[in-house]
């Protein structure tokens, strides 16, 4: 299986801030990967697919790179809502695996 | 608007069966694949299973034998069959659409809780 690993696990920043999050299979999986928010109590919400694709509908200071076995999440100016956990996934190969998720929180 | 709305969840003993469906609206349903996710309390996101449009269904290891994923293009539904259940498969099941040639899940639904609890 492909392992995902996210760093770091946990974030505190401040509203206006840019935050990089980072993301690295365990092989390559080429452009295969999609980051997603989520919020307490509700479920997940695509951000970012194919590494550098912008979902419909999300603002445009989420932005993602990489491609092989590294990639990165960055918000350029953090807003309250945006306080969160976000995870990444690899739809390379079965099983579509998952990062074990940033919690995101008010510095 | 794409609207994806699972049932049947609920509590099931130890070694018991149960059927989780979803029903999906709001765009043709079966040009997608569709993916099942689950979450327990506190934990992260894992992959449950997927099927593609032709109905050729996939797993990971922790569920391969045990859950079953269908679904019914005339019906518009996806179904999970869960049998032979363990406490760890205890958590809310999401039902998820697939973006199309990528992977991604772009639309998900409100998940259903399965506890596995004697």
């Amino acid at each position: 299986d492909i392992r995902m690993t996210q760093s770091p696990s946990s974030l505190s920043a401040s509203v206006g801030d840019r935050v990089t999050i980072t993301c690295r299979a365990s092989q390559s999986i080429g452009s295969y990967l999609s980051w997603y928010q989520e919020k307490p109590g509700k479920a997940p919400k695509l951000l970012i697919y194919f590494a550098s694709s912008l979902q419909s509908g999300v603002p445009s200071r989420f932005s993602g790179s990489g491609s092989g076995t590294d990639f990165t999440l960055t918000i350029s100016s953090l807003q309250p809502e945006d306080f969160a956990t976000y995870y990444c996934q690899q739809s390379y190969g079965s099983p579509f695996t998952f990062g074990q998720g940033t919690k995101l929180d008010i510095k | 608007e794409v609207q994806l709305v699972e049932s049947g969840g609920g509590l099931v003993q130890p070694g018991g069966s149960l059927r989780l469906s979803c029903a999906a609206s709001g765009f043709t349903f079966s040009y997608y694949d569709m993916h099942w996710v689950r979450q327990a309390t506190g934990e992260g996101l894992e992959w449950v299973s997927g099927i593609g449009t032709t109905g050729d269904p996939y797993y990971p290891g922790s569920v391969k034998g045990r859950f079953t994923i269908s679904r019914d293009n005339a019906k518009n539904s996806l179904y999970l069959q869960m049998n032979s259940l363990r406490a760890g498969d205890t958590a809310v099941y999401y039902c998820a659409k697939g973006v199309a040639g990528t992977g991604g899940f772009d639309s998900w639904g409100q998940g259903t809780l399965v506890t596995v609890s004697s």
